[in-house]
């Protein structure tokens, strides 16, 4: 069955440092997201992404946060300058339609480090 | 209540009994989705059921939708130990794209 593959698996960076957390989405899927999860706490989302453009993000994605599909297989959440609070496991996921219709599809995840 | 609450917090149960978590949202929504969340692993999906779809099975699972209370339960039926997982509910919100998480339930099934 098709998944979400995400690289690395574990990321340690100083804080103050650029991190880029990658992620090959399901192939034939249009609609891209990125979640996070802090230690003992909810998912939270970050940002959805479709046609090349970003279609919602929440509060946590500041300045700070971008992402880009750089060419047609991934898909990337860059953090400019990390903050010891950004440590978290990130989640990419993935769906085939509009997420009013269709499930998304998460990765395994890259637990971010930030020392 | 915050979107998208579990209960209980965490479930013990004896192999082959019946699981059964609850969750509770607060805004208007497009689907209901359940996740499973094996230690230290991502999120898979199990289930999604639209506003106006009441009930939904898939093999051993079986969840509900009451919009009117805004409230959803998920039933395994059978368990096994290998259902020992977190388990979360999400919701997609009719104003956005967003899934938003409940805190889950960890159930813990015993052999």
């Amino acid at each position: 069955e098709p998944e979400v593959t995400q690289t690395p698996s574990h990321q340690v960076t100083q804080m103050g440092q650029e991190v880029i957390l990658r992620c090959v989405p399901i192939s034939n899927h249009l609609y891209f997201y990125w979640y996070r999860q802090i230690l003992g706490q909810k998912v939270e989302f970050l940002v959805s992404f479709y046609n090349n453009e970003i279609s919602e993000k929440s509060e946590i994605f500041d300045d700070q946060f971008s992402v880009e599909r750089p060419d047609g297989s991934n898909f990337t959440l860059k953090i400019r300058s990390t903050k010891l609070e950004d440590s978290a496991m990130y989640f990419c996921a993935s769906s085939l339609g509009p997420p009013q219709n269709q499930p998304q599809h998460f990765g395994d995840g890259t637990r971010l480090s930030i020392l | 209540s915050q979107q998208g609450e579990e209960d209980p917090q965490a479930l013990s149960i004896q192999e082959g009994e019946n699981a059964t978590m609850n969750c509770s949202y607060k805004t208007s929504i497009n689907n209901l989705q359940w996740y499973r969340q094996n230690s230290g692993r991502g999120l898979v999906h199990l289930i999604l059921i639209r506003s106006n779809e009441r009930e939904k099975h898939s093999g051993r699972l079986r969840v509900t939708l009451d919009t009117s209370k805004k409230s959803s339960s998920l039933l395994i039926t059978a368990s096994r130990a290998a259902d020992t997982a977190s388990y979360f509910c999400a919701t997609d919100e009719t104003s956005g794209s967003r899934l938003t998480f409940g805190e889950g339930t960890q159930l813990t099934v015993n052999p």
